[in-house]
């Protein structure tokens, strides 16, 4: 099947600093999507970015599905921005949802 | 509704016993899909419905392990004979299809499943 992995797996920011995560894959997808777990569990949704490029606010995103990888961007981190960012990618046009391991982020004040 | 919605949001039980978690997805919303979540780690995928088409079960853990969708809405994921191990945060999540896979996954805010 494939595989998904995140990186890095660990980042420690000051506030205010800018930062960029990486998902990679192993084959092609027809769906990426990048989550926010906040620190009370809760999965929010970032992005639905199978290809080309999506910013709101803050936080852009860049899939580039021929090179298999994608990347979040976030800008003027904030303590609020802590938390778990997973990628999760569909394939062969099924419908199950594959997530890679997630970055931790803390974003210290 | 506004969001998925699960219940209960915590659930302590004996080894042993059978458990039942509820997913009500959101309205419309054609696919579901259960995920289960241990401590520190990531997503694991459980089971799959889409419309009337056969489940994708190939995520469950065991034949303890099963999971009902009645009426293409509110789905219930059940375990029997529970054991230690299976303690995790279980997150269902729903989104609209008849557009292939390309929609957004919202998940519910998950059951906090303690066995003892």
């Amino acid at each position: 099947g494939i595989q998904v992995e995140q990186s890095p797996p660990d980042l420690i920011l000051q506030e205010g600093a800018n930062s960029t995560l990486r998902c990679n894959f192993s084959d092609s997808v027809n769906n990426l999507q990048w989550f926010h777990q906040n620190p009370w569990g809760q999965l929010i949704n970032l992005f639905y970015i199978p290809s080309g490029t999506k910013q709101n606010g803050r936080l852009s995103a860049t899939t580039v599905a021929t090179e298999r990888y994608s990347l979040l961007y976030i800008s003027s981190s904030q303590t609020t921005d802590s938390g778990v960012y997973f990628c999760a990618v569909n394939y062969n046009q099924g419908g199950k949802l594959i997530f890679g391991q997630g970055t931790e982020l803390s974003v210290k004040p | 509704g506004a969001g998925v919605s699960q219940s209960p949001s915590n659930k302590v039980t004996e080894k042993g016993k059978d458990v039942e978690l509820r997913c009500d997805p959101i309205s419309g919303h054609t696919a579901l899909y259960w995920y289960r979540q241990s401590l520190g780690q990531g997503l694991e995928f459980l089971i799959y419905f889409q419309g009337n088409s056969a489940p994708d079960k190939s995520g469950l853990p065991s034949d303890r392990f099963s999971a009902e969708r009645t009426g293409g809405s509110v789905s219930t994921l059940t375990i029997q004979r529970t054991q230690q191990e299976d303690s995790a945060v279980y997150l269902c999540a729903s989104r609209q299809s008849g557009q292939g896979a390309g929609s957004p996954l919202h998940f519910g805010n998950g059951t906090r499943l303690t066995v003892t």
